[in-house]
């Protein structure tokens, strides 16, 4: 079972579309996260997410919404998609607290936009 | 967060360690140092962490020196299976937010 899964793994949309990733996790974690690399291949954080606490990177604009429907499962959704937007949005998570820190990342979802 | 530096690129020949140096002069005392990779394509993948002792798991070594300005992450035999990007992170543990910041990291190229 992959633990952290994203879909779709491509997607290829028009500026001005609205469209949505889907990331889900099977490891019970509590916290998940969505990082964007650009061409350049730098990694930013841009959101990180538990049941009670939404942290936002303050460079995210605002079109972008993470969007949770359980503690398993969080989406994030574009609105009026630009061409700057094209990256590549990887999925993550953790746990808030214990031990073991690591995060686990999906295999990214490629976003093109034309 | 620590800034960490890292060397943009090193090659290591199929077989032989590989040791990726990274630089974290301003580390304070509550900071782990932390390791992922990036395989082409792929998402990033842990592969260990560590405070002051070195720490071994059965991916790679982690040797952090007794100032803890500096750390090497050691694969051992490194596989054409190895070649990717290697980050150094250094960040608290325990602290509300796991968000990791990424540097450029360094990318290994494994020759055969």
């Amino acid at each position: 079972d992959t633990a952290v899964s994203q879909t779709p793994k491509y997607l290829v949309t028009q500026m001005g579309n609205d469209k949505s990733i889907k990331c889900e996790q099977n490891l019970g974690h509590d916290t998940m996260y969505w990082y964007k690399q650009d061409s350049k291949k730098f990694l930013k954080i841009m959101f990180s997410y538990n049941n009670k606490e939404l942290i936002i990177n303050e460079t995210v604009p605002n079109r972008f919404s993470p969007k949770s429907p359980d503690k398993a499962h969080l989406n994030l959704h574009i609105n009026s998609l630009e061409l700057g937007d094209s990256a590549v949005y990887f999925c993550a998570s953790s746990r808030k607290t214990g031990g073991g820190t690591e995060a686990f990342f999906g295999q990214g979802t490629r976003l093109t936009v034309v | 967060d620590a800034k960490t530096t890292q060397p943009p690129s090193m090659d290591c020949a199929e077989g032989r360690a590989a040791n990726l140096p990274c630089n974290h002069s301003t580390i304070s005392g509550n900071e782990y140092v932390y390791w992922y990779r990036q395989i082409h394509s792929q998402g990033p993948q842990y592969i260990i962490h560590g405070l002051k002792n070195n720490e071994t798991n059965e991916m790679a070594s982690l040797i952090i020196t007794e100032d803890r300005k500096s750390s090497t992450l050691i694969l051992p035999h490194a596989t054409l299976r190895d070649t990717a990007v290697y980050y150094c992170i250094v960040r608290v543990f325990g602290a509300g937010s796991y968000q990791l910041t990424f540097g450029k990291g360094t990318k290994l190229s494994v020759i055969p």
